[in-house]
Order: structure tokens, then C-alpha cells, then sequence
């Protein structure tokens, strides 16, 4: 079945540790994104990429780091420099020329202990 | 900017009766596009309809369909005859363009539990 997975669901990291979260699609979507979520909360970009070897920053890039070395591969790294990371995040993808109709992941929920 | 505004964090309705959900926004872009996406609480986000800046009518999926308001800018989600497993979170996002791309822009939401 086509879809979009994240792994692993929940993520436990001591605080100043480096973790990367897993989104993988078997879709063909040329873009993916990142987006945080906080409790109550609703959506905010990362990340996003529309092609292989490019990303652009989202709305809150800072203390994050992505790659798009393959077309169905796009790793989130929360580094030590994110202040407040404990979150759940959320990857998507679409298709180039249907950048509206993004499909979701189940999400990883990361807590920074 | 794009901005999309949930002004209903929580909302309790009897099963079976219709519910209303609301949402504005602001964009001064003139082609856009709104959506509804239901988050449950595993967490994944489910797309529920979409309506486009130049559609002329009301978008409608089952229990589902959006009155699209475009001059008070509002986007309101109707979900008739409710059921229980409609209780879930309920996020009302934009499609617009920002720093040369698409994306999507969500509200707060607003946490629609349904009572037996």
C-alpha cells in the first residue's frame, strides 16, 4: 500500500542529544514537509522540500536540520540547539502539482527528557 | 500575510444533531484555497474537503461541506447528523503562497467531542 511512514511513534532523548526522525513515502510526491504541533495547537511548518537536493526553511526553521538526498526520504534533526522540542511532528508529501492535497504521516512524539 | 483564525477552542454536541465549526481568514492573495483536516487522537491528520477561491459552490463531501463565505472571509465546517466517532480535533487551514511556494496555513483548531 502507498503512504507515508514515520518512525518510531514515540521518542525519548535526554536534553542536549541530537535525534533525527524518520518520514518515508512511497507515493512519487515530489514535495514533502515538516511541521511541528504543540498541545492545543495547530501546525507549523519546518521545513519543506519540492524536489530532491533542495529544502527551504519554514516558518520555524531554527534548531532544525533536514536532507532530501532521495525523492522518498526527507530526515528531520531536531538538534541541541532547539530550545523547546518536545513536540509532535508531523511529515507530509503532495505531489508537485497538487500542492494542496498533502498527505500526513502518523507522526513521531518526541518528549526531551 | 495568510492567517486563519479558530475562534472555538472546544465544542460539546448531542449525536445526531448537525455541528458548525468556524473559521476566518485573511489573505490578500486572490487564488486560494481552504481546507478542513480532522486529527484524532493517534495523532494522524485526516483531509476532509476543500474549497477553492473560485469556486462558485459550496463544497460538499457526505456529512461534510464547507460554507464558504468569501466576503466576511470565512470557511465554516458543517458536519450534519453527528456520530461519535466525529469527536476529534478539527483544523481549519489555507493554502497560500509564501516565500514563493504553496503552503498550508492552520488555525489553532477547535476540539469537537460528541455526547451519546
Amino acid at each position: 500500500d502507498g503512504g507515508i511512514t514515520q518512525s518510531p511513534k514515540y521518542l525519548f532523548r535526554k536534553e542536549g542529544q541530537n535525534v533525527t526522525l524518520s518520514c518515508e513515502q512511497n507515493l512519487n510526491h515530489d514535495a514533502m514537509y515538516w511541521y511541528r504541533q504543540d498541545p492545543g495547537q495547530g501546525l507549523r511548518l519546518i521545513y519543506y522540500s519540492q524536489i530532491v537536493n533542495d529544502f527551504q526553511k519554514g516558518d520555524i526553521a531554527e534548531g532544525y536540520s533536514v536532507s532530501r538526498e532521495k525523492k522518498e526520504s526527507f530526515p528531520l534533526t531536531v538538534t541541541s540547539a532547539q530550545k523547546n522540542p518536545t513536540a509532535f511532528y508531523l511529515c507530509a508529501s503532495a505531489r508537485r502539482e497538487e500542492p494542496d492535497t498533502q498527505y500526513f504521516g502518523p507522526g513521531t512524539r518526541l518528549t526531551v527528557l | 500575510a495568510q492567517k486563519i483564525t479558530q475562534t472555538q477552542p472546544g465544542m460539546f454536541v448531542q449525536e445526531k444533531e448537525a455541528v458548525t465549526l468556524d473559521c476566518t481568514y485573511d489573505t490578500s492573495d486572490p487564488s486560494y484555497g481552504l481546507f478542513w483536516y480532522k486529527q484524532p487522537s493517534s495523532g494522524e491528520m485526516i483531509f476532509l474537503i476543500y474549497q477553492g477561491s473560485y469556486d462558485q459552490q459550496n463544497a460538499t463531501e457526505g456529512r461534510y461541506s464547507l460554507n464558504f463565505q468569501k466576503a466576511r472571509k470565512s470557511a465554516n465546517l458543517v458536519i450534519s447528523a453527528s456520530q461519535l466517532g466525529d469527536s476529534a480535533m478539527y483544523f481549519c487551514a489555507m493554502r497560500g503562497l509564501i516565500q514563493g511556494a504553496q503552503k498550508l496555513v492552520f488555525g489553532q483548531g477547535t476540539r469537537l467531542t460528541i455526547n451519546p
